[in-house]
């Protein structure tokens, strides 16, 4: 069965604090790996990941994807109480003539000031 | 990215009453994906709704519980039926990314999401 697994399920941080968020995943015939940032309802995207070793980057937050360890990390450095949110991270794989997205439970992050 | 409506936003409902959920996106976009996340879960796919064919239902879904209309290529509702308290969800429809066509990308751009309490 497909599936993509966070850690850790939350964390709480002081303003400044650099976190490190994880994520793995076992899906069958995968594309890539997203992130998103989930504050209430919606999730907004933050990353796609296709190849392993190249880390994105944006302000603060950077992520890397390793296919051979079926792993992605997402830091956040310097985080601020604007952070607070969950995030989500979700593998992209070929579907029936498609592709289809598999979600973590996500990781609740709080900063506190 | 596309800009993603959806009506209502929240509802409170009745069991065994109906919902119809809205999504309108400002482009067009061939792929449209019906979502549920209940309450500390995550987003889980209910359906895939391509214009001009019949919704793909993952498993544990179906189309009487769950049916969904794609009458173009900007719009898309889904219903659900005969509601149960453990309906109670936020429902979220997504698009493809079609920014740049000229790129294959798996990236899904979320609506804001309906919040359903059914009592």
């Amino acid at each position: 069965e497909d599936k993509v697994v966070q850690s850790p399920l939350s964390l709480v941080v002081h303003e400044g604090d650099t976190v490190t968020l994880n994520c793995s995943y076992e899906v069958t015939n995968f594309r890539s790996l997203l992130w998103y940032k989930q504050e209430k309802k919606a999730p907004t995207f933050l990353f796609m990941l296709t190849s392993s070793g190249i880390e994105k980057k944006s302000g603060r937050l950077s992520s890397i994807l390793d296919k051979k360890e079926l792993f992605s990390i997402l830091n956040i450095t310097a985080t601020q109480t604007g952070d607070s949110a969950i995030y989500l991270c979700a593998a992209a794989y070929s579907g029936a003539g498609s592709y289809q997205l598999t979600f973590g439970k996500g990781t609740k992050l709080s900063v506190i000031p | 990215s596309a800009v993603i409506s959806q009506k209502p936003s929240r509802d409170i409902c009745q069991r065994g009453t109906s919902l119809t959920i809205q999504c309108q996106v400002d482009s067009q976009v061939t792929m449209m994906f019906w979502y549920r996340q209940q309450p500390g879960q995550s987003l889980t796919l209910i359906a895939t709704a391509n214009q001009g064919s019949e919704a793909t239902y993952e498993s544990g879904f179906v189309i009487d519980k769950f049916p969904i209309s794609r009458p173009n290529l900007t719009f898309s509702t889904l219903t659900v039926s005969n509601m149960s308290p453990e309906d109670s969800s936020i429902y979220l429809c997504s698009v493809e990314d079609v920014s740049n066509l000229a790129i294959s990308t798996d990236t899904q751009y979320f609506g804001p999401g309906t919040r359903l309490t059914v009592l």
